[in-house]
């Protein structure tokens, strides 16, 4: 089935570091990804939308230029937190849409922790 | 704009015992659900979805869900509790199965007792 590979798994940086994450699908095209966010037993909030080819879409609320997103490539989207801070620990995740139908592919999560 | 609720923030069952998560829906346009499960520090894994076809969803792991547009639910059941199904459940809506993100409900967390 459709995969997406999200890495790293965990990282831990310290604060006003900038960390990037990254999600590959694996055997098909993502021409769109979506970034979610989920603190402590919470659910998932949608940080962005990323489109192959053109600027993200940021739901209200969400810095730009402190999250930035890129999707250069029909398999490769990407996160970077910049300038992090111990309030951006979070756990972050992508979702790639399969289209017809076919629902929703997901990372297996990045848990960001910022010291 | 859609969205879902679920009732109750944590469900606790005997092993052996039925489940039931609720989740109640709102759109404006004829919706496309799912459940979401997931494992502490893991992304979601699809349990089941409705795509308007049968309202009877059966999913993976012995679970199932009944789309009722009469009282705009989705409740997931599951006859019998197993211990390995202690996780988080998430309900989520989308309004088209795919171009648009999904928007989840707040969770459910389900606790089996042995």
């Amino acid at each position: 089935g459709a995969v997406v590979s999200q890495h790293p798994s965990r990282v831990i940086c310290k604060s006003g570091t900038s960390v990037k994450i990254e999600c590959r699908s694996l055997d098909f095209q993502a021409t769109t990804m979506f970034w979610y966010r989920q603190f402590p037993k919470q659910s998932l909030m949608l940080m962005a939308t990323s489109n192959e080819g053109s600027k993200a879409t940021y739901e209200q609320g969400v810095e730009k230029d402190k999250f930035l997103i890129n999707h250069a490539s029909l398999t490769l989207s990407t996160l970077t937190v910049t300038s992090a801070h111990p309030e951006d620990s979070s756990f972050y995740i992508c979702s790639a849409p399969l289209g017809g139908g076919g629902g929703y592919t997901f990372g297996s999560g990045t848990r960001l922790t910022v010291v | 704009a859609q969205s879902v609720t679920q009732l109750g923030s944590h469900v606790s069952v005997s092993e052996g015992a039925l489940v039931l998560l609720r989740c109640n829906y709102s759109s404006s346009v004829p919706p496309y659900l799912f459940w979401y499960v997931q494992y502490p520090n893991q992304g979601l894994q699809l349990l089941l979805k409705y795509t308007s076809a049968a309202t009877l969803v059966k999913g993976i792991n012995g679970f199932e869900a009944e789309f009722k547009k009469s009282e705009t639910s989705f409740h997931l059941t599951k006859p019998s509790a197993h211990m390995s199904d202690a996780a988080e459940y998430f309900c989520a809506v989308s309004l088209n199965s795919g171009n648009t993100p999904l928007v989840f409900g707040k969770g459910t967390r389900l606790s089996v007792i042995a």
